[in-house]
């Protein structure tokens, strides 16, 4: 059974960059047609997704976030990351990981979540 | 504003069914059969459902089904029980490798 698990600061300061690691486990990154996804959920809103990552480096973003987005993967660490820059308070959210099935578009293994709040 | 359009709130009572409306376009829904739902908990993270618009992934209840007419998909659940209570999301492949959601619908169960 695949896992996921988000790491990084749950705090960031106005304007700079939120930087966050998914570690999977039970199943190497690299196995089956699978992309390697970013979505966020502001506090008792909706879910918008953020992007996806391939094991190849491929990637693919939400227009709307797509200047200030950046996801990498690190196949060696069963690892992938996102960088958001310029962050306001409008990127306070719930950041989820998600294994991503390729072509067919769902979203069947996800983390926890983590909370990352962008305040002064 | 999100792209896919879902009723705020359903309700119902154990062991009524109810039906969950996810209304896009066809630039979205009504031109890709990759309309997927999901469950999610208060605390939690979402959980997939539905997915290729009317497949259950393995463990997920037969009272869980999908469908799609044009540009909408529906969610319908059987047989309501009390941990059905939940905010369900449909999200839909939108053309251009990207992926958008509904906003959300939340479940009572009376």
């Amino acid at each position: 059974q695949v896992q996921l698990q988000e790491s990084g600061p749950g705090l960031v300061k106005p304007s700079q960059t939120l930087s966050l690691t998914c570690t999977v486990s039970g199943d190497p990154i690299t196995s089956g047609n699978y992309y390697w996804s970013w979505i966020r959920q502001p506090a008792g809103k909706g879910l918008e997704w953020i992007g996806r990552v391939y094991t190849t480096g491929n990637t693919d973003y939400n227009p709307s976030l797509k200047s200030r987005v950046t996801m990498t993967i690190a196949t060696s660490k069963n690892q992938f990351s996102l960088r958001l820059n310029s962050v306001t308070a409008a990127d306070t959210a719930i950041y989820f990981c998600a294994r991503l099935k390729s072509y067919y578009y769902y979203l069947d293994f996800w983390g926890p979540g983590m909370l990352v709040t962008v305040s002064s | 504003q999100s792209a896919l359009t879902q009723p705020a709130s359903v309700s119902g009572s154990p062991g009524q069914s109810i039906t969950i409306s996810c209304t896009g376009t066809n630039t979205n829904v009504g031109s890709y059969n990759f309309v997927s739902w999901y469950q999610q908990h208060p605390g939690k993270a979402p959980k997939l459902m539905i997915f290729e618009v009317i497949k259950r992934p393995s463990g997920v209840s037969n009272r869980f089904s999908g469908s799609k007419s044009g540009n909408t998909a529906s969610l319908t659940i059987s047989g309501l029980q009390a941990d059905d209570e939940a905010e369900y999301y449909c999200s839909s492949y939108a053309g251009g490798s990207t992926l958008v959601f509904g906003g959300g619908t939340t479940l009572t169960v009376l």
